[in-house]
């Protein structure tokens, strides 16, 4: 199994700012994913990051509200920009090997006021 | 249109009773279905991978096991620990992941 260390684990952030979420595994994966997490909800996917190539995002997610870098295969971040309150959430990566498990990170616990 | 519905949405248990949660997906190309554990402010904890109809994953109190449609999670004698939220996820096509909306298990003493 994998270990995925992300932060900030949480931060309270201005409106207007930005913030970029890290996460670092502790082998290679091929795909590393980002959700966000309402309280009490499940997971929402935002995008697909595969090392070297462009991120894959969902419907509702674009690249310049959410940038996303995937240098190498045991890292990436994921940037919240120009942030409101409406994206204040819980941010998750986690990384795998396509069709088998992936495994997550703790979360990061945004709040903007 | 590619979907994972997870039922019930919450369920409560005594101590020691027995129960089921379901998945159901409508996905093309399965490539793996996936089950985890959520505990309140942290990560999804990796619990079980299922590949193939027919196929079932045992681990302490919880059973998992899937058919064409739809995975079933056992939980045999419950405990007040085993109080989580329960996700599946199903990996299909090539990249492609869909989470359910979970299941709030409760374990009562």
């Amino acid at each position: 199994s994998a270990v995925i260390s992300q932060k900030p684990s949480r931060d309270i952030c201005q409106r207007g700012t930005s913030l970029t979420i890290q996460c670092q595994v502790d082998s290679q994966v091929t795909m590393m994913f980002w959700y966000r997490q309402q309280p009490g909800q499940s997971l929402t996917l935002i995008a697909t990051a595969n090392q070297g190539s462009e991120a894959t995002y969902e419907s509702g997610f674009v690249i310049d509200k959410f940038p996303i870098s995937r240098p190498n295969l045991t890292f990436s971040t994921l940037t919240v920009s120009n942030m409101s309150p409406e994206d204040s959430s819980i941010y998750l990566c986690s990384g795998g090997m396509g069709n088998t498990e992936a495994f997550f990170g703790q979360g990061t616990r945004l709040t903007v006021v | 249109e590619d979907q994972v519905t997870q039922s019930p949405e919450a369920l409560r248990l005594q101590e020691g009773e027995s129960s089921s949660l379901n998945c159901s997906y409508t996905v093309s190309g399965l490539r793996g279905l996936f089950w985890y554990r959520q505990d309140p402010g942290k990560g999804p904890e990796f619990l079980f991978t299922l590949y193939s109809a027919g196929e079932e994953k045992e681990k302490e109190r919880l059973k998992a096991t899937l058919t064409k449609k739809e995975s079933f999670l056992h939980i045999t004698a419950p405990k007040p620990e085993d109080s989580a939220t329960y996700l599946c996820a199903v990996a299909f096509n090539n990249n492609d992941m869909r989470f359910g909306a979970g299941t709030r298990l409760t374990v009562k003493p």
